[in-house]
């Protein structure tokens, strides 16, 4: 089963603007981490977010975790054409299955 | 350093046939990862190992699936015998330590069941 749900399914903006991702998930974590799959590729990492962290930053990315409400965002600030790709978060969990769990992703379109 | 290393890249097969799919880590990664990806999904664990111990294989449907990791470095993946509904992308990924650390993943295997 999923573990991360992400929200929306499907993502369609301008070069230029901001795309903003959402993650739930169920059980109590040890991190968060965002993946990132261009079609036909494997995914790449992007970030990692311990559950003690509450936002952590890499160039144009930003996530957030809160853990009471048990979510996390994505922030691609000034996107670009080159950002079109799906966006996947995974769970690492200290409770019941260890397993890094990915959810069913964002696809994200941008427009040049 | 070199990436996860995985082959074949495509395969297809005819149903009741058998496959495996073989996989290289980064060297010293202690865990390893089998994931099976349908299109349009997120990727779903198959079985997770740590070192050539298994740590997760509970969605691994055991009546068609094996995995092994021989000692503890390289890995295959087997289906035997496959159905139609195994056709999907087969992706192998590793990580330094544990799930608590960042994984690397291979470009995969797209399997055709016909």
């Amino acid at each position: 089963s999923q573990q991360g749900e992400e929200d929306p399914q499907a993502l369609s903006i301008q070069e230029g603007e901001n795309a903003t991702m959402n993650c739930s998930y169920k059980t109590s974590i040890n991190n968060l981490q965002w993946y990132r799959q261009n079609s036909g590729r494997g995914l790449v990492h992007l970030i990692l977010i311990r559950s003690n962290e509450r936002e952590k930053h890499s160039g144009r990315l930003r996530v957030t975790l809160d853990t009471s409400k048990k979510s996390s965002s994505l922030l691609i600030t000034a996107s670009r054409a080159a950002d079109t790709a799906s966006y996947f978060c995974a769970t690492a969990s200290y409770t019941g299955r260890r397993a890094l769990t990915f959810g069913s992703g964002t696809r994200l379109q941008v427009q040049p | 350093e070199a990436g996860v290393a995985q082959s074949p890249r495509y395969k297809i097969i005819e149903k009741r046939q058998s496959v495996a799919f073989w996989c290289n880590p980064i060297s010293g990664h202690a865990t390893l990862y089998w994931y099976q990806q349908i299109l349009g999904q997120g990727p779903k664990l198959l079985i997770q190992f740590q070192n050539n111990g298994v740590v997760d294989d509970s969605q691994l449907p055991k009546d068609r699936f094996s995995a092994e990791r021989l000692k503890g470095v390289d890995s295959t993946l087997k289906i035997q015998p496959a159905k139609l509904e195994d056709s999907a992308v087969y992706l192998c990924a590793s990580s330094l330590i544990s799930e608590n650390t960042e994984a690397f993943f291979g470009q995969g295997t797209r399997l055709t069941v016909v």
